[in-house]
């Protein structure tokens, strides 16, 4: 089946930094992955998307790089703040059965004021 | 305000118990996941439901069983829990087939001693 990578496994770093947090797949037939923030102690809240037709997709201070070749996305978040300080997944879906998302084992971001 | 209803929040039981995990949703959605998650290891999923009594296993479906005799109500049964069942377990729903859209519950806290 599908299998999601994510790196780094965690991340420190200072408000006002930015981030890049790192997705692979392996199943070429994958082709939405939707990103997924965790709080700590409340639950899984979709932040951003895109679809294997892209190659970028930006939401505020989001910006989601796709490369279909590589089998690879990037989640680039600028002017960090402490409420960014969550765990974040990828995620993939693949034809035909769109329902189903792989995630990966996701990314700690702290932010520190 | 729609929302994902997962009870109880922490639990307890002893190995050999059996466990129910319950999860609702207001919003008429027709499919609703189990997954399990666990450090290092990200979201699994565990059963897919499509509709009443029209259920799916997971990757990870063995030690679990799942009922869904209305469609915003699916349990998560345990029979006989064991010591490697202790995770925290997420409930989602998603509106349609087809529709990657998930609503994720708050989680439920499985502690088997």
């Amino acid at each position: 089946g599908e299998q999601v990578e994510q790196l780094p496994s965690s991340l420190i770093v200072q408000e006002g930094a930015s981030v890049l947090i790192n997705c692979s797949y392996t199943d070429s037939a994958s082709v939405y992955f939707p990103w997924y923030k965790q709080e700590p102690g409340k639950r899984l809240q979709f932040i951003i998307d895109i679809r294997s037709n892209m190659e970028r997709k930006q939401n505020q201070r989001l910006t989601l790089l796709f490369d279909k070749k590589t089998k690879h996305l990037s989640l680039h978040i600028t002017a960090t703040q402490p409420g960014d300080s969550a765990i974040y997944f990828c995620s993939a879906s693949r034809m035909p059965n769109y329902n189903v998302l792989y995630f990966g084992s996701g990314t700690k971001l702290t932010v520190e004021p | 305000d729609m929302k994902v209803t997962q009870m109880p929040r922490y639990l307890i039981k002893r190995m050999g118990e059996n466990v129910l995990l319950e999860c609702g949703q207001d919003m008429s959605h027709e499919t609703m996941y189990w997954y399990r998650q666990d450090p290092g290891l990200g979201l699994q999923l565990i059963y897919i439901s499509y509709d009443v009594d029209s259920n799916s296993e997971g990757d990870i479906p063995k030690g679990y069983r799942v009922s869904r005799k209305k469609r915003e109500h699916f349990s998560l049964i345990l029979d006989s829990a064991k010591t490697n069942q202790t995770s925290v377990y997420f409930c989602a729903s998603s509106p349609l087939p087809g529709n990657s859209d998930y609503t994720f519950g708050s989680g439920t806290r499985l502690l088997v001693i």
